[in-house]
Formats: C-alpha cells, structure tokens, sequence
C-alpha cells in the first residue's frame, strides 16, 4: 500500500529565516506531487505540483520555491520567511502505478513564523 | 474561473442525517471529491463522483449533477466522531495531473 510522510510535523521559525519542508511517497512511482497550504480558518491553497522528476508548476508568485530531486521526493524551500509564511502545509500525491484518481495527503507542518 | 460554494458551518444532532450541499462553476469537469478534515489533522478522502447520481459508501453518500454544478454529501447515523470540516473539491481538467480546486470547507458539529 501507499503511505506519504512528511517533515517535521511542527516548525517555529523567525522571520527572514530558510525553510525546507520534505515529502516523500512510498509504495508507487512516477506520482503526481502536490504541495498545499491550509492558512488559519481558510481553505487550501495549491502553492505547486510536480507530474514528474525536475518538472515543477507554481500556482502562486511568492517566496517559496519547490524541487522534486527523486521520483518520489518533493521539496518546499524559501530562502527567507514572511509573517505570512505561517500555516499548515500539505503534500499530496495521485497518480502513479495505479493511476489513483483522488489525492491522498501526507499529515502535514504546521509552520509557525514568529 | 472556478468557483466553489459551500455552506460554512452546521450543527446536527446525534443519529440524525445532514445533508452537505456544494455547487461548482468551473471552465471544465472531471471529477468531483469529498473530503473530511479534523481540526488540527490533514483531510482524508471520502468519496469521488465524475458521473451523475448516488455513491454510497456506508453512512456517506455522495450525489453528483452535472447540469446544475451540484453535489452534496450525505452524512447518516451521525456519530460525535463526525465532527469535522467537509471539503469539497473538482478536478476542472481532462488530464488526472491536475490537481484539485477546493472550497473553503463546512465546519459540520454534531451535538448530543
């Protein structure tokens, strides 16, 4: 079976600070990889998705940038964080072997920018 | 654009059913998704739709109407466990890479 994890689960950081948020998929290749932020009391937000290794989309001009080293990881990175960087951060993946139609999500990070 | 509407909270009680409404306009369809999401946990996936009528998967089922961008969910039996917001999502695209759009969510509370 599937399973996607994510880390860390929780994550304070001051403003002007890196980030690096990691995603990995096990069980399937070639999925599709999708990062997500879920603000406080707000609905999710695509911030990326990747249907392949090296190959990135952005839904939103921002401070934050997304790779996809290996098939199965996905990366989100900014060199310097915003206030506004604070939220729940989700991976999801759909797709692979088994062409999964619906998206499956990792438990996520909550980020907390002080 | 796309656009997706769901009521924002609702209260139901215990053993009742609750019926979840969602409309849609979006430039194209493939796909409609329910998810369930628990305060403080990532949303976990109830049930697709990409044809008119009724899915059901024991206490939920899901409606879909294509010619009037709607769907609603359909929660029975309710269990306090029930308790959580209800995401309603589309797939606008032909293709199954494209991600999906999402509403903001109904915050559904089950009293005694």
């Amino acid at each position: 079976s599937q399973t996607i994890h994510q880390w860390p689960a929780t994550l304070v950081q001051p403003v002007g600070s890196p980030l690096s948020l990691e995603c990995t998929v096990e069980g399937t290749s070639n999925p599709n990889l999708y990062w997500y932020r879920q603000a406080a009391g707000r609905g999710l937000q695509l911030l990326f998705y990747s249907v392949g290794i090296g190959q990135i989309s952005s839904e939103v001009p921002q401070n934050l940038s997304a790779s996809r080293p290996q098939d199965r990881q996905f990366i989100l990175s900014s060199k310097k964080l915003l206030l506004s960087d604070s939220g729940f951060y989700l991976c999801a993946w759909s797709g692979g072997q088994g062409l999964t139609y619906e998206q499956y999500f990792g438990p996520g990070t909550r980020l907390t920018v002080t | 654009g796309q656009n997706i509407d769901q009521p924002t909270e609702m209260t139901a009680t215990e053993g009742a059913i609750v019926q979840i409404n969602c409309t849609y306009q979006t430039s194209g369809f493939n796909g409609l998704f329910w998810y369930q999401q628990h305060a403080g946990e990532a949303p976990t996936f109830l049930s697709y739709n990409v044809l008119d009528g009724l899915e059901e998967k024991g206490r939920f089922s899901s409606f879909l109407s294509r010619s009037k961008g709607y769907s609603y969910l359909l929660l029975k039996e309710l269990q306090m466990k029930d308790s959580a917001s209800y995401l309603c999502a589309v797939r606008d695209q032909g293709s199954g890479n494209t991600p999906l759009v999402f509403g903001k969510g109904t915050r559904l509370s089950v009293i005694a």
